[in-house]
């Protein structure tokens, strides 16, 4: 069964910072991977999809990145912004179109 | 991008009621919409996937009595929490999946329970 791990669970930085934020899986056969955003009380906003066979995906100030042998995703955010914070989740699909399994995601503060 | 929707956005019912939640695909087919739950601080969980005129598949642990998932039409699936007690107070959230492979989550359902 897989299993997903973010790391760390809360960050909090000053308006500016680059920073990054890890994912980690047991099983390297997914599908796709995706990023979301979350903010408190609301639904999921979808940042970035990478299938299997990309590297990363990016969309702005955001970069994704997916290493299927180490069992790893990041999502790199350059020039961090005080409407950055919200809580990050990533999510792995098996197959396509499947349900996705959700990491505990983790929650970043940008400071003013 | 497409959108979903949830209605209601917010409930609160008494112990023992039955509570509907809706949700829509607004501006495309959805041949499978996804349930999820989320409890404070954690992720979500998904509870079942149903695919438009059959039969939901419920996860695990799931009681498919208790969560009764309607999924009539291409753009409407509902999810009924029967005979609701405190313990099923959660934030559900529905995703809607196209011809495309992305899913498309809609803003979800704060349910509480007294």
């Amino acid at each position: 069964k897989q299993e997903v791990t973010q790391i760390p669970a809360a960050l909090s930085v000053p308006e500016g910072e680059n920073l990054v934020l890890n994912c980690s899986f047991t099983d390297s056969a997914i599908y796709n991977l995706q990023w979301f955003r979350q903010d408190p009380g609301k639904g999921l906003t979808s940042l970035l999809l990478i299938q299997s066979s990309q590297r990363e995906q990016t969309s702005g100030r955001l970069n994704a990145s997916l290493d299927k042998s180490s069992g790893r995703s990041t999502l790199y955010i350059a020039a961090s912004q005080p409407g950055d914070s919200a809580t990050y989740l990533c999510a792995f699909g098996e197959t396509s179109g499947s349900r996705l399994t959700f990491g505990e995601g983790t929650q970043l503060t940008v400071n003013p | 991008g497409a959108v979903v929707s949830q209605h209601p956005s917010r409930v609160i019912c008494k112990s023992g009621t039955s509570v509907k939640i809706e949700c829509r695909s607004l501006d495309f087919q959805a041949t499978t919409m996804f349930w999820y739950r989320q409890f404070p601080k954690q992720s979500l969980m998904l509870m079942a996937t149903s695919n438009e005129g059959s039969k939901a598949t419920y996860e695990q642990g799931v009681e498919k009595d208790k969560f009764l998932i309607n999924h009539a039409s291409l753009t409407l699936s509902t999810l009924t929490v029967t005979s609701a007690h405190p313990e099923d107070s959660s934030f559900y959230i529905c995703s809607a999946r196209g011809q495309a492979e992305t899913q498309y989550f809609g803003p979800g359902t704060r349910l509480l329970v007294l």
